[in-house]
């Protein structure tokens, strides 16, 4: 089975605070994303990578960052913490490779819930 | 522009029927379905998937259809299961694009009744 962990089911952070969001994978995929879950809105895709060290933005970049130093772990950041990034974060990862055609469902994490006062 | 779209944002059925989820998109470029169910606290689970050259995909009591002229697909539960009651999420790719995330619709909170 996959197996995709997130460091903290639950942090509080204060507004401008640098929050690092830790993410590991141990099926050795090469795809791994990052989203937010919000009420009313679904998941939505803030970054990704397909290989160490290389990044892709999502559809909401803005006020995140990311780092793929080693294929299993990808770690989301928010530069300086906002109110409206109180949100639940689900990292996802899926196989990925060479031949890889995209049709390869993701598997996720149980999430890190985030409250930024 | 949302480009995946679930219009039910709850759905009541009772144990033992059958529960339609029900899922539109915009983007004529996608071409890989899945659907994922969503306990609370927990992430979501991959549940079933369906490429665009097929129109159905079936594995145990779940069934996707997929009708690309009205771009237009469904989830079938047969027989529903107090187990099933959770937050079902469509979702679509353009598989060609490479390692892209997924877009999302907003879910559908299924409620199976006994």
């Amino acid at each position: 089975d996959v197996k995709v962990t997130q460091s903290s089911r639950y942090l509080v952070k204060r507004t401008g605070e640098k929050v690092f969001l830790e993410c590991v994978q141990d099926m050795d995929h090469e795809n791994m994303f990052w989203y937010r879950q919000d009420p009313g809105l679904g998941l939505r895709l803030i970054y990704f990578s397909y290989d160490v060290k290389m990044k892709e933005k999502g559809d909401i970049p803005e006020g995140y960052s990311v780092s793929r130093e080693k294929k299993e772990r990808f770690s989301l950041i928010l530069e300086s913490a906002s109110t409206n990034q109180t949100s639940m974060y689900l990292c996802a990862s899926s196989l990925g490779g060479v031949g890889w055609s995209g049709n390869q469902p993701q598997h996720f994490g149980d999430g890190t819930r985030l409250s930024i006062l | 522009d949302q480009q995946v779209k679930q219009n039910s944002p709850s759905l009541s059925v009772q144990e033992g029927r059958i529960s339609i989820l029900n899922c539109d998109y915009t983007n004529s470029m996608f071409d890989y379905f899945l659907w994922y169910k969503k306990y609370p606290a927990e992430g979501p689970t991959f549940l079933i998937s369906i490429s665009s050259i097929k129109d159905k995909n079936e594995d145990g009591r779940f069934t996707v259809f997929l009708n690309k002229s009205a771009k237009h697909l469904s989830l079938h539960i047969v027989p529903s299961q107090p187990g099933d009651s959770a937050v079902y999420f469509c979702a679509a790719s353009v598989s060609a694009r490479g390692a892209d995330g997924l877009t999302f619709g907003k879910g559908t909170h299924l409620i199976i009744q006994p």
